[in-house]
């Protein structure tokens, strides 16, 4: 089993809509967790930490299930710059411990 | 503030010659990394460094060396180029274990 697995899509869904990805991990002792959104040939950029309790920003809501071992991004109300690719992010401890996901691909379309 | 900056942006080598790539952040962060990412591939961290004159080794380190002399660069050494080689190269810079910034990366083509 990978360390982080995702989805690669891609997710095709229409203007408007609510899309949802998911990230599993294989490591329990994984201490933090991130999403990124990298536009295509482009530098990943920070799009939310995923804090035990959930969190929301915007249209954005991440949240973290331990039990399962995932993570998950939602996005409501979907605009067609939301088309990118969300990679995930586990941190198990330490520098060299911090796995990226191959990305989800999100393709929002009029 | 730039925050991260690469040099060069792209750049084609031939097998068995070197190159340097530059990073460089004004933010006076400790942290640096470098990673590479191939095509349908995670992120693979080479190197990184908690501050001037410490670096160790990420994921995958064999056919590079890096220095950090001061806060600020980070430079990352390919001393003979491969084909296995060729991918996009990120540096990115962060306050501590947690989130990271990236540069806007270096398209190595070794041929």
């Amino acid at each position: 089993r990978k360390e982080v697995e995702q989805d690669p899509g891609p997710f095709n869904v229409p203007e408007g809509a609510t899309v949802a990805f998911n990230c599993t991990y294989s490591n329990s002792a994984s201490q933090s967790f991130f999403w990124y959104r990298q536009d295509c040939r482009k530098e990943p950029k920070l799009l939310m930490s995923v804090y035990s309790s959930g969190n929301e920003d915007g249209r954005f809501t991440a949240q973290l299930n331990r039990a399962s071992q995932y993570i998950s991004l939602l996005i409501r109300d979907s605009k067609l710059s939301d088309s990118a690719t969300y990679l995930c992010v586990v941190n198990s401890g330490g520098y060299q411990k911090v796995t990226f996901g191959t990305g989800t691909k999100l393709q929002v379309i009029p | 503030n730039a925050g991260v900056t690469q040099t060069p942006k792209f750049r084609i080598l031939k097998i068995g010659q070197s190159m340097t790539l530059q990073c460089t952040q004004d933010m006076n962060h400790n942290y640096m990394y470098w990673y590479r990412q191939d095509p349908g591939m995670g992120l693979k961290l080479i190197y990184y460094s908690v501050g001037a004159g410490i670096t160790d080794k990420g994921e995958v380190p064999n056919g590079y060396n890096v220095s950090r002399s001061t806060t600020e660069d980070f430079p990352l050494r390919l001393e003979l180029a491969a084909p296995s080689q060729t991918s996009v190269y990120f540096c990115a810079e962060g306050v501590g274990n947690t989130e990271a910034f990236f540069g806007q990366g270096t398209r190595l083509t070794v041929v």
